[in-house]
């Protein structure tokens, strides 16, 4: 069974510009959660989404944005880019029994110049 | 609100060496536990978990038991090896979000360094 994929695996932007980063969970799973690891803030998360909807959210600006289609694979945009947005964006799926373990995906870095 | 407290690193062992990294956490209710593995230039690999107190998360050679009394989800290795080397991150999941969801708290991870 194929993993979590994210693609890119790497990004360079600039300040003010937007990104989008993809998901593609394990196929079956249909939670898909996101989470932003930095050197200085460790692991926080951002938004997870079960059957096309946003389950949950955490504490971060508008500016980050999620979406999930209909085949569980999810998107994630974040729009006028700050040079503090340069991260590690892991993604993790979820399958749908009792079990609670999450898969993570390798990661998107993404550097704003 | 839920947190996770582990201890500062970085570890440095030598191989063959007993292997502790403490974690105790705060959370309401009865939170999941889990330890994450992450090799340089990856994602997060589940290492162990446990799902109620007094259950004890194995593999690899670690082990981890969930102390309620104590609040505390301990990662111990009899013997590391150099490939051990990576950053270990303890974390809680709490089942009771609105709608049933899932969102993992992670502690601030600690780096373990194993030489020969």
């Amino acid at each position: 069974k194929a993993g979590v994929t994210q693609t890119p695996r790497y990004l360079i932007k600039t300040r003010g510009q937007q990104v989008t980063l993809s998901c593609s969970p394990i196929s079956g799973h249909r939670s898909v959660s996101w989470y932003q690891q930095t050197p200085g803030q460790g692991l926080q998360f951002l938004f997870e989404y079960f059957s096309e909807t946003q389950r949950n959210k955490g504490n971060f600006p508008g500016r980050f944005s999620g979406r999930q289609f209909s085949n569980s694979r999810s998107e994630m945009n974040v729009s006028t880019l700050e040079l503090g947005d340069s991260a590690l964006y892991l993604c993790a799926s979820k399958g749908n029994a009792g079990n609670n373990e999450q898969f993570f995906g390798p990661g998107t870095r993404l550097t704003v110049l | 609100g839920n947190s996770v407290t582990q201890m500062e690193g970085p570890v440095t062992l030598s191989e063959e060496a007993f292997l502790t990294i403490n974690c105790t956490y705060t959370a309401t209710g009865y939170p999941s536990l889990f330890w994450y593995v992450q090799y340089p230039g990856e994602g997060l690999q589940l290492l162990l978990k446990a799902t109620k107190a007094d259950d004890k998360g194995s593999n690899k050679g670690f082990e981890a038991t969930y102390r309620k009394e104590t609040t505390s989800f301990h990662l111990e290795k009899g013997s590391v090896q150099v490939s051990d080397s990576a950053v270990y991150f303890c974390a809680l999941s709490d089942q009771r979000l609105t709608g049933g969801g899932n969102k993992l708290t992670f502690g601030t991870g600690t780096q373990l360094k194993v030489e020969l």
